[in-house]
Formats: structure tokens, C-alpha cells, sequence
């Protein structure tokens, strides 16, 4: 356990289906992100928060909506999904944005769109 | 935008033996260099870090070796063991004006052969 958890672990869900993926850290840190992880390609950041407050938004289809109601929760809110869009979802919370002592990641969200 | 990659995607090597895994990074100005291990079914998990003012930092069996003229970042692992198998990505970011999150590899896969 690494300090950042994330669930579910595994989610499957058709094109239509909305659903959620939770991440939640009590290491006190203040920055939080999600990244999507694909086969053979490298980390893609997704969205950054930093004191609760959307920092960056890297061009992400609005399918996928962020929501960080506090310091320690990040949810990333699915809709309308693509089958493109299976992957494995990480979360990860630094203390400070450059990431100095590295960034904290969880076990991932592994979804699959059907 | 810059990018961080590494030379070899997949490496065999005997339990016991010395492992090295290269990186090369496009940005510069990036004063902040870390390794992480992968391994299946979790997330990323911080292994070293170096500023750019060194060129060289030990762990436990770790070495991080930096060379700034070539843009060059690498791993040794130390007598290799089965646990080492695992996915090793290299991340840098830039401390400076603007975006400064960590930006990944793609990374390499090491096999250790018992």
C-alpha cells in the first residue's frame, strides 16, 4: 500500500454506461493528478490539481470530467466512453508539483470499454 | 512537447548480474531526474532520484548516473535478482517558469532469467 488508494481495481462498462474512478490520499500532500497508462506508450497526464484547484488540463476529451472536491480525493467521472479508451487509469499526489521526492502513485484503475 | 525516452524496451539478464538501463532526455532545462519500477498490476513506485547538480547517486544496489552534456540518464541495478523484474521508467521536470509536472518514458522491461 503506497498511500494513494484507488478503486475500483478493475471496471468494465459499456459505451453508454457512466461511471466513476476514485483515488483518496492521506499523505498530506497537495498536488493531485491522473494519468493514462496504454500499452507501449509512455505516462499520458490527464489532469493536474494542486490545492484543489484544476491546474491543467491536457487536451482530454470531456467525456472524461475531474472533480476534486478536497486536498486528499480526486474522482475522475467517465461518460460515453470509447473502446480506445481502455487502459489503466493511475492516480498519483505529490508534495509540490515538480514532483521533488517523486510522485505517489496508486495500483490503478484497470478499465475496459466494451 | 519534450519528451523523455529510453533505448531499449526490453532487457534479459542473469540473476546476479549487473543490470544498466539508459534514458535519454530532450529537455535542457530539466534539473530533476527520477526512476520508478512498474511492476504487474501496480503502480509505479519511486526507486531514486538526482538533481542535476550531481552526476552520480547511490542506493541500496541502485546507481543513478546522469550525464547532462548528452542528455543522458541511467539505471544500475546490482546484482540483479528475481524481484527486479519489473517495467523501469525514467521521469525529469524542469523547476523553472511554466509547466514543471514529471514527464515520463516509455520504459524498459527487465527480465531476470533465474
Amino acid at each position: 500500500e503506497t498511500g494513494v488508494t484507488q478503486t475500483p481495481r478493475h471496471l468494465v462498462m459499456g459505451m453508454t454506461n457512466k461511471k466513476s474512478l476514485k483515488c483518496e490520499q492521506h499523505l498530506g500532500h497537495n498536488a493531485m493528478y491522473w494519468y493514462k497508462q496504454s500499452a507501449k506508450k509512455p505516462l499520458e497526464l490527464m489532469f493536474v490539481y494542486n490545492f484543489k484547484e484544476q491546474t491543467e488540463n491536457n487536451s482530454v476529451p470531456s467525456r472524461f470530467s475531474p472533480e476534486c472536491p478536497n486536498s486528499s480525493h480526486l474522482f475522475l467521472h467517465l461518460h460515453t466512453l470509447q473502446p480506445e479508451d481502455s487502459a489503466l487509469y493511475l492516480c498519483a499526489s505529490s508534495q509540490g508539483m515538480q514532483g521533488l521526492g517523486g510522485y505517489t502513485f496508486g495500483s490503478g484503475t484497470r478499465l475496459t470499454v466494451v | 512537447g519534450e519528451s523523455v525516452g529510453l533505448h531499449l524496451p526490453t532487457l534479459s539478464v542473469q540473476e546476479g548480474d549487473n543490470s544498466i538501463i539508459n534514458c535519454a532526455y530532450s529537455n535542457s532545462a530539466s534539473d530533476y531526474f527520477i526512476w520508478y519500477k512498474q511492476e504487474s498490476g501496480k503502480g509505479p513506485q519511486f526507486i531514486i532520484d538526482i538533481r542535476s547538480n550531481m552526476d552520480k547517486r547511490q542506493g541500496q544496489r541502485v546507481t543513478v548516473l546522469l550525464n547532462k552534456t548528452v542528455k543522458h540518464l541511467s539505471l544500475q541495478i546490482a546484482a540483479t535478482q528475481p524481484g527486479d523484474s519489473a517495467v523501469y521508467f525514467c521521469a525529469d521536470s524542469y523547476s523553472g517558469a511554466g509547466s514543471y509536472q514529471l514527464t515520463f518514458g516509455k520504459g524498459t522491461k527487465l527480465s531476470v532469467i533465474p
